[in-house]
């Protein structure tokens, strides 16, 4: 069963704009981790952010934020003021209790000037 | 700080050959993964070491892969023999490992491996 679902093969932003890129999760756990990463062309997998499932507040991470809605198992990444740079593959992640982890099938996102 | 190393970068092997491939973790990091990382896919863990110890290696075909740790801290990675589906890109992190959800993963650049 799929653990992590991210349904945006591709997105486009306007350079300067703000883009979201969906997560949904599925676990019955009650303590998780989720995170996303960024993976450019260059073939690195980047950490981004970290949410616990405890956590009240959303995280932030400078211009990288995640929307945690727990009852609709949603992680969204949302990327302020994008920048060229930020073309690249994005992954959504989760830890389980016992260290599975599982990741996404990601987003590519292309930041057009 | 040094982050995590891996080499080759780029491996081209005809079909059943051998091929390895080598991971230098970050320095204190007890937990060491391999990812096998196929085109237009996620990452999926192959194997995940806790110092020299195995935790999880439920997904590596042990029929022609196999992984060490020796010394709890440089690993290797090894195909024998390769398959044409083998083709992917081999990526290697490292945790603290302290336990807990928070544990982040830090990976390697990975090596690209074409197998012919």
């Amino acid at each position: 069963a799929q653990k992590i679902t991210q349904t945006q093969p591709g997105m486009f932003v306007q350079e300067k704009e703000a883009v979201t890129l969906d997560c949904t999760y599925d676990t019955s756990d009650q303590s998780y981790g989720l995170f996303w990463y960024k993976q450019p062309s260059s073939g690195e997998m980047i950490f981004l952010i970290y949410q616990g499932s405890y956590d009240e507040q959303n995280a932030t991470e400078g211009r990288y934020s995640l929307n945690f809605q727990k009852a609709r198992k949603s992680a969204n990444l949302v990327i302020s003021a994008s920048q060229l740079g930020d073309s690249a593959m994005y992954f959504c992640a989760m830890r389980l209790i016992g260290n599975q982890f599982y990741f996404g099938t990601g987003t590519s996102l292309t930041v057009i000037p | 700080e040094a982050g995590v190393a891996q080499s080759p970068r780029y491996k081209i092997i005809e079909k059943r050959q051998s091929v390895a491939f080598w991971c230098n973790p970050i320095s204190g990091h007890a937990t060491l993964y391999w990812y096998q990382q196929i085109l237009g896919q996620g990452p999926k863990l192959l194997i995940q070491f806790q110092n020299n110890g195995v935790v999880d290696d439920s997904q590596l075909p042990k029929d022609r892969f196999s992984a060490e740790r020796l010394k709890g801290v440089d690993s290797t990675l090894k195909i024998q023999p390769a398959k044409l589906e083998d083709s992917a890109v081999y990526l290697c992190a490292s945790s603290l490992g302290a336990g807990g959800l928070a544990d982040t993963q830090y990976f390697g650049p990975g090596t690209r491996l074409t197998v012919l």
